[in-house]
């Protein structure tokens, strides 16, 4: 069946460093990828998303291409802020089913 | 419309008890989906109507998990024999599916249930 493996946290950066968390999944077809954050207290928003191959997805300074010869759906951002402390899960549906399967997460905490 | 909402916000219940939650989705979505999500983890699927016809069912819902949607709207889920294990944040999302197409999943703020 389908699946995503994201790399584990958790991640602590500075601000305005550098972010990657890197994403990789299994599924059959041609799946829909995504990232989902969850801030602190809140419910899970959608981040960002990529619907084919060699697409990029983007938000608030996120980005996100879809890597069918990798299988890879890794996210990056260029600066990070303290607001940006969050749990990002990696996520896909489609190919062979219909619901969405999600990655574990991976815990971002951003210093001033 | 103001989103997925799901009802109530928190229950604590005793071991042994059933539960029901209720989820509203978006409008004119008609996928419907719960999760389950437990502490450090990431949401478990447990099972998807469309319309009012449930699509797929984890594993992991076991005898004691029913879910409906039955005029394809609002959906419960009902615990029978509630557990300890079964604590966790109850998460419903909708999304729309058609036309060779699928949105994205939105996400409801969750149920969080505490078996005592």
């Amino acid at each position: 069946g389908n699946s995503v493996t994201q790399m584990e946290g958790p991640v602590t950066l500075s601000e305005e460093a550098f972010l990657t968390i890197n994403c990789t999944y299994t599924a059959t077809g041609y799946p829909s990828l995504f990232w989902y954050v969850q801030y602190p207290g809140e419910g899970l928003q959608l981040l960002l998303k990529a619907t084919k191959a060699d697409d990029k997805g983007s938000n608030k300074g996120f980005e996100a291409t879809y890597r069918k010869e990798t299988t890879s759906f890794h996210l990056e951002k260029g600066s990070v802020q303290v607001s940006d402390s969050a749990v990002y899960f990696c996520a896909l549906m489609g190919g062979s089913q219909g619901n969405l399967i999600f990655g574990k997460g991976t815990k971002l905490s951003v210093k001033p | 419309d103001t989103g997925v909402s799901q009802d109530p916000r928190h229950k604590i219940t005793k071991r042994g008890q059933n539960v029901t939650f209720r989820c509203d989705p978006i409008s004119e979505h008609n996928r419907l989906y719960w999760y389950r999500q437990t502490l450090g983890q990431g949401p478990e699927f447990l099972t998807y109507f469309q319309n009012e016809a449930q699509l797929e069912k984890s594993r992991l819902l076991s005898d004691r998990f029913s879910a409906e949607r039955p005029k394809g709207s609002f959906s419960t889920l009902e615990i029978q024999r509630t557990e300890q294990g079964d604590s966790a944040m109850y998460l419903c999302a909708s999304s729309h599916s058609g036309g060779g197409k699928n949105t994205e999943a939105f996400f409801g703020q969750g149920t969080r249930l505490t078996v005592v």
